[in-house]
């Protein structure tokens, strides 16, 4: 079955640091590509996708992704995260075949200390 | 990008009760969706309702249990029926909308 993992469920940085959460998915054949984020009390967002084209795309805030083909994943990288990074980042992919579901990973909280 | 509104955006429920839960997009669209989001964990999806289609459920949801109308191309509701603790959880209504799916704010439901 189509399949999304997180690898890390929690993440504790200091304002700053770096960020990559991983994602990998189980799935052969073309694929779109989703990061969506979370703030406490808030709805799910967009935060990159990913469909065709250069493999590194960018999102707000300062977001990026790598979608690495041979390796099944959609990385998210931020250079320096801050406070307000703080949220649940969910890993998203539709495959293109099959119908439209969109399958979710488990979700990353992270926790930015100050 | 959609704007998509729920109400209610919480209850809380008596178990045996129904709850009918709305879902109003700003934009006509083909594809609408709900999804469950179970306290610390990720999205399951529970149907896909198409407008002037019955909806198709995924496995583990049943008809009778979660029923979808989808009246027209902006508005759908799911009504959670004979409810029991276990269905406390958020729902949360999706639109898929230039290959991208956007989601509601959810109605988050606690059963008693």
């Amino acid at each position: 079955a189509q399949s999304v993992s997180q690898h890390n469920h929690h993440v504790i940085l200091s304002e700053a640091a770096s960020l990559e959460l991983g994602c990998n998915y189980s799935y052969g054949g073309t694929v779109n590509l989703f990061w969506y984020v979370q703030y406490p009390g808030q709805h799910l967002q967009l935060l990159l996708k990913y469909f065709s084209g250069d493999p590194l795309v960018k999102g707000i805030k300062g977001f990026e992704a790598e979608f690495i083909k041979s390796k099944f994943s959609f990385n998210l990288r931020k250079p320096s995260v801050q406070w307000s990074d703080t949220a649940e980042y969910f890993c998203a992919v539709n495959p293109l075949k099959g119908g439209f579901k969109t399958i979710f990973g488990a979700g990353t909280r992270l926790f930015v200390k100050a | 990008s959609a704007v998509i509104s729920q109400k209610p955006s919480r209850d809380i429920c008596q178990r045996g009760t129904s709850l009918t839960i709305q879902c109003q997009v700003d934009s006509q669209v083909t594809m609408m969706f709900w999804y469950r989001q179970q306290p610390g964990q990720s999205l399951t999806l529970i149907a896909t309702a198409n407008q002037g289609s019955e909806a198709t459920y995924e496995s583990g949801f049943v008809i009778d249990k979660f029923p979808i109308s989808r009246p027209n191309l902006t508005f759908s509701t799911l009504t959670v029926s004979n409810m029991s603790p276990e269905d406390s959880s958020i729902y949360l209504c999706s639109v898929r909308l230039d290959e991208t799916q956007y989601f509601g704010p959810g109605t988050r439901l606690l059963v008693l």
